[in-house]
């Protein structure tokens, strides 16, 4: 089945800027999403890519898809304290959602 | 709009009791479904529902039942409560996932707060 799998830790400096990491198997995927999950909080959309760009802007945050070697990042540019969080990528396979494992972002002064 | 809500926030269960989990949505979406979350494995779908009278199975749908008499509500039942189910429940729900539902780009799903469950 469709697999998706990212880093489980990733730490910084806070005004550095963040990169996640994801890869994902099934070569259909026409929408690529980023969530973030706060602590004791549910999940919520960041950004999203479709499958036909290489990039995506949205203020701080960038991401990159090479549909070539089935790899999404995140970037996070000047990470702040508030960013600490975990932050999951998720494809499309039919009509279900399939979750990474998520990447806890810790963020230190 | 109170947007996803789930209850309980707590329970805890003893090995072989049945419960059930509640979740209602009020923006009239049609798409529903329910995950659980481990540490270091993400979320997995346990079940979905693509609209009223209509549910499927997901990654992990063992030992979990579900319904889908209204749009508003999706409750999961546990039928024989056991350790293994010891996790976060979210339950989320959307106008559609991605392009399916013809919309432009990603509709936004939306996540409950969540219900942590205990099973001694």
């Amino acid at each position: 089945g469709e697999d998706v799998e990212q880093s489980l830790f990733l730490s910084v400096r806070e005004g550095d800027s963040s990169v996640i990491n994801c890869t994902y198997t099934d070569s259909s995927s026409t929408y690529l999403y980023w969530y973030k999950q706060e602590p004791g909080a549910g999940l919520q959309l960041l950004t999203y890519i479709f499958s036909n760009m290489d990039m995506k802007q949205d203020q701080r945050l960038t991401v990159l898809l090479n549909k070539k070697d089935k790899h999404l990042s995140l970037r996070i540019a000047d990470t702040q304290t508030g960013d600490s969080a975990i932050y999951f990528c998720a494809d499309i396979n039919t009509d279900k959602l399939i979750f990474g494992t998520g990447t806890r972002l810790q963020v230190f002064p | 709009n109170a947007g996803v809500t789930q209850t309980p926030k707590f329970q805890v269960l003893k090995t072989g009791q049945s419960m059930t989990l509640q979740c209602a949505q009020d923006m009239n979406h049609e798409y529903m479904s329910w995950y659980r979350q481990d540490p270091g494995m993400g979320l997995r779908l346990i079940h979905y529902s693509v609209g009223a009278g209509i549910t499927d199975q997901g990654e992990v749908p063992n030992g979990y039942n579900v319904s889908r008499s209204t749009t508003e509500d999706f409750p999961l039942r546990l039928l024989s409560a056991a350790p293994s189910q010891t996790s976060v429940y979210f339950c989320a729900s959307s106008n559609s996932i991605g392009g399916l539902g013809g919309r432009k780009g990603a509709d936004t799903q939306y996540f409950g707060p969540g219900t942590r469950l205990t099973v001694l």
